[in-house]
């Protein structure tokens, strides 16, 4: 069966510093995968997503980026953490195909900038 | 860009009504998902309706979709007040015959079921 993992779960980090969340699946190949943004009760905003190592697609503009360095490992990062980048981060996976079907979702990271 | 809106924000029951919540979305798609968030938790996939579908069960959940009005409505009967949680709907925009490659979000309704 797949799982996903992220963390880590919580974190605290002083503006400017900087971000590394790590995102990994298991138990299959080839994902597409995904990094999103949930403000307090909100929806999600789609920031990055990938379909294979080293492609990455930018959904909004931002001080953040995100890498793959391996097939199932989706990194975000930030050389400095702005308030505005508060919120609970969410690493999604789904099957590659022409057809988008379910996507799994990790148990998030919760960021609070201060 | 945000596409499927749900409706209402927020929605509290006693336990054992039905709960319906409602989204509606603006371009043609290939299907809509239904998701489930605990609260501080990641989402859970419900239910997936395809385009050419116009209804579909899974247990206690109820799924429509009318894509000439391009809406879709979720029916959660006999709620329980383990139901309590925010639920989404996603879609996936057809491009040109084939898919964006990613999911549209809505913000999501927040139900309450009072035991």
């Amino acid at each position: 069966s797949q799982t996903i993992h992220q963390w880590p779960a919580t974190l605290v980090q002083p503006v400017g510093s900087p971000l590394s969340l790590e995102c990994t699946v298991e138990g299959t190949s080839n994902p597409n995968l995904y990094w999103y943004r949930q403000a307090a009760g909100r929806g999600l905003q789609l920031l990055f997503y990938s379909v294979g190592i080293g492609q990455i697609s930018s959904e909004v503009p931002q001080n953040l980026s995100a890498s793959r360095p391996q097939d199932r490992q989706f990194i975000l990062s930030s050389k400095k953490l702005l308030l505005s980048d508060s919120g609970f981060y969410l690493c999604a996976w789904s099957r590659r195909g022409g057809r988008l079907d379910t996507q799994y979702f990790g148990p998030g990271t919760r960021l609070t900038v201060l | 860009s945000q596409q499927g809106e749900e409706d209402p924000q927020a929605l509290s029951i006693q336990e054992g009504e039905n709960a319906t919540m409602n989204c509606s979305y603006k371009t043609s798609i290939n299907n809509l998902q239904w998701y489930r968030q605990n609260s501080g938790r990641g989402l859970v996939h419900l239910i997936l309706i395809r385009s050419n579908e116009r209804e579909k069960h899974s247990g206690r959940l109820r799924v429509t979709l009318d894509t000439s009005k391009k809406s879709s409505s979720l029916l959660i009967t006999a709620s329980r007040a383990a139901d309590t949680a925010s639920y989404f709907c996603a879609t996936d925009e057809d491009a040109y015959g084939g898919s964006q490659g990613n999911l549209i979000f809505g913000k999501g309704t927040k139900l309450s079921v009072k035991p």
